[in-house]
């Protein structure tokens, strides 16, 4: 069974641009949920998709925002970009809502230069 | 609101030696508690988990208790080896609520041989 896969691997923008981080759940895990992972926060919840439906949202701003689409892949998008927004994104899947077992992909480095 | 509290690293060892890492959270309702270890270079993979109070969670010689009187989740292995070496994040998840998983700062452990 295959993992959870992102795409791109790494990323550098520059400020002012935007981004699309690209996740593929485990086949038939319908949850998936996006994190930023920095040194000085650690790890934070963005948000939950659930059968195409945004379910839950982390503290951050409207810059950040995310979709699921109908085979449950997830699209994250991060306008306007930061220094500050230069993380890993996380990307977890689950079979059901709540991450009460999450799958980890590998992640997307972002640098924002 | 939730949290979790885990020691501040980095934990130094040598291989064989016994691994605490301390694992305290907050929690509203009735939480499941998590594991999770990263790798360098990599995202975050499920060590363990515990669903309900007294439960015990175990995987490669990795074990952790979740004791609802104290509010903790600390995680134990007997023998280290050097490939061991990791992150490792404690986490809770509150599953009726269906919120997202709440991770601690992260502990770093260095085994060397």
């Amino acid at each position: 069974k295959a993992g959870v896969t992102q795409t791109p691997r790494y990323l550098i923008k520059t400020r002012g641009q935007q981004v699309t981080l690209s996740c593929s759940p485990i086949s038939g895990h319908r949850s998936v949920s996006w994190y930023q992972q920095t040194p000085g926060q650690g790890l934070q919840f963005l948000f939950e998709y659930f059968s195409e439906t945004q379910r839950n949202k982390g503290n951050f701003p409207g810059r950040f925002s995310g979709r699921q689409f109908s085979n449950s892949r997830s699209e994250m998008n991060v306008s306007t970009l930061e220094l500050g927004d230069s993380a890993l994104y996380l990307c977890a899947s689950g079979q059901e809502l709540g991450n009460t077992e999450a799958f980890f992909g590998q992640g997307t480095r972002l640098t924002v230069v | 609101g939730n949290s979790v509290t885990q020691m501040e690293g980095p934990v130094t060892l040598s291989e064989e030696a016994f691994l605490t890492i301390n694992c305290t959270y907050t929690a509203t309702g009735y939480p499941s508690l998590f594991w999770y270890v990263q790798y360098p270079g990599e995202g975050l993979q499920l060590l363990l988990k515990a669903t309900k109070a007294d439960d015990k969670g175990s995987n490669k010689g990795f074990e952790a208790t979740y004791r609802k009187e104290t509010t903790s989740f600390h995680l134990e292995k007997g023998s280290v080896q050097v490939s061991d070496s990791a992150v490792y994040f404690c986490a809770l998840s509150d599953s009726q609520a269906g919120t997202a998983l709440i991770f601690g700062k992260g502990t770093t452990l260095s085994v060397s041989s």
